[in-house]
């Protein structure tokens, strides 16, 4: 069966820190990935998407950039983090073209200090 | 791009009623799938419900139903016999069913029932 697997699950990190947080999925190949980012209260907006190793399309021009080294890992970045960057960050995936509905990492709390 | 819209931020229902949440999508595609995520207070994203397009059958789940009217481009789900632990975000989503390469939510219905 096919699992997905984000972390860390919570982090705090002062302003001006970078970021990297790491998603992989298992039991599955060539699957579409994608991050979301969560504000307090509010929808999950889409950050990145990715439909292939070293293909990233980027939703929001932002403090943030994403990359696929590997077909079943998806990285979040940032170089220097602004208190803005404070969220839940989901990863999630879907089976490639034919997919029939994302399914979701457990999600990380960030907040930038 | 596709856009989808939750025009209700707030619901509460009395448990063992009936509560109806509302969506409404914009696209250009003639064939896509919505569907309707459950987010509890453990944050973790758990699928509710999925309609395809295509069909004009509307999906059921148990005690969830959707009305899907595609011309006015309306999903809204239905919520029968409302469970304590119906209590959460309800996320709309929208995506195309070829090349699929993303996937769109509304903001959120922050749905609360009631002992």
């Amino acid at each position: 069966s096919q699992t997905i697997h984000q972390w860390p699950a919570t982090l705090v990190q002062p302003v001006g820190s970078p970021l990297s947080l790491e998603c992989t999925v298992e039991g599955t190949s060539n699957p579409n990935l994608y991050w979301y980012r969560q504000a307090a209260g509010r929808g999950l907006q889409l950050l990145f998407y990715s439909v292939g190793i070293g293909q990233i399309s980027s939703e929001v021009p932002q403090n943030l950039s994403a990359s696929r080294p590997q077909d079943r890992q998806f990285i979040l970045s940032s170089k220097k983090l602004l208190l803005s960057d404070s969220g839940f960050y989901l990863c999630a995936w879907s089976s490639g073209p034919s997919g029939t509905e994302a399914f979701f990492g457990q999600g990380t709390r960030l907040t930038v200090v | 791009a596709q856009t989808v819209t939750q025009s209700q931020p707030e619901m509460s229902v009395q448990e063992a009623e009936t509560v109806t949440l509302s969506c409404t999508y914009d696209t250009s595609e003639s064939n896509y799938y919505l569907f309707w995520y459950k987010q509890p207070p453990s944050r973790q994203m758990i699928l509710v419900i999925r309609q395809e397009a295509y069909k004009q059958q509307n999906a059921t789940e148990n005690r969830f139903s959707v009305n899907f009217q595609k011309a006015a481009k309306s999903f809204s789900l239905k919520i029968s016999d409302s469970q304590l632990g119906d209590t959460a975000m309800y996320f709309c989503a929208f995506m195309k069913s070829y090349n699929n390469n993303d996937m769109r939510f509304g903001a959120g219905t922050r749905l609360t029932v009631k002992p």
